[in-house]
């Protein structure tokens, strides 16, 4: 069955620096991965998928992803935090694309002024 | 991406009463819709999956008679939490699905948070 693991509970950044969010996943075949945002009182929102091809993925919000099967991982990037990111970021595996996704725990962002 | 409602966003009910959350598509109709839970500092944890026209399926665990899964129609999904006690209190959210394909993307309702006294 597949997993994933955030290893991060809450990470602090200071704004304007650069972030990486950890994401490791288990899963036998290829992995359709996946990183969702929620705000405060709001629903998740899709940053960036994975489902094939090139292995750097952009997503909306400036964010990216890198998958990297050899590590089983799929690392979240911002180049610069504004403090509009603070939120519960969620990384998530499917068998198959969109379906039945198995979410981490999800990571914490602090942005400190 | 598309809209999805789910009402109410917090419910407080007492033990032994049930409890329905609404999960609603705004703009777009939605053939598969999904719901999660999520306890404290855990995962969110997929409940079942329910197809417009046919029955939810469950995930292993989950107890359908408990959890009631309704789509009533291709913008309505509800879940029932009959005769709920406090182990019932959690975070559940719903997305929304246009299509049954794994490619269709799923839009997330902004969840409930059911309390159980």
């Amino acid at each position: 069955a597949q997993s994933v693991t955030q290893p991060d509970i809450h990470i602090t950044v200071s704004e304007g620096a650069s972030l990486e969010l950890r994401c490791n996943y288990s899963y036998g075949a290829t992995p359709y991965l996946f990183w969702y945002v929620q705000s405060p009182g709001q629903g998740l929102q899709l940053l960036l998928k994975y489902f094939s091809g090139d292995t750097l993925v952009q997503g909306i919000k400036g964010f990216e992803a890198e998958f990297k099967r050899s590590q089983s991982s799929f690392n979240l990037r911002k180049p610069s935090v504004h403090w509009s990111d603070a939120a519960e970021y969620f990384c998530a595996v499917g068998a198959g694309g969109f379906q039945k996704l198995v979410f981490g725990t999800g990571t914490r962002l602090l942005v400190s002024p | 991406g598309a809209v999805v409602s789910q009402h109410p966003s917090r419910v407080i009910c007492k033990s032994g009463t049930s409890v329905k959350i609404e999960c609603r598509s705004l703009d777009f109709q939605a053939t598969t819709m999904f719901w999660y839970r999520q306890f404290p500092k855990q995962s969110l944890m997929l409940m079942a999956t329910s197809n417009e026209g046919s029955k939810a399926t469950y995930e292993q665990g989950v107890e359908k008679d408990k959890f009631l899964i309704n789509h009533a129609s291709l913008t309505l999904s509800t879940l029932t939490v009959t005769s709920a006690h406090p182990e019932d209190s959690s975070f559940y959210i719903c997305s929304a699905s246009g299509g049954r394909g794994g490619n269709t993307e799923a839009f997330f309702g902004q969840g409930t948070r059911l309390t159980v006294v």
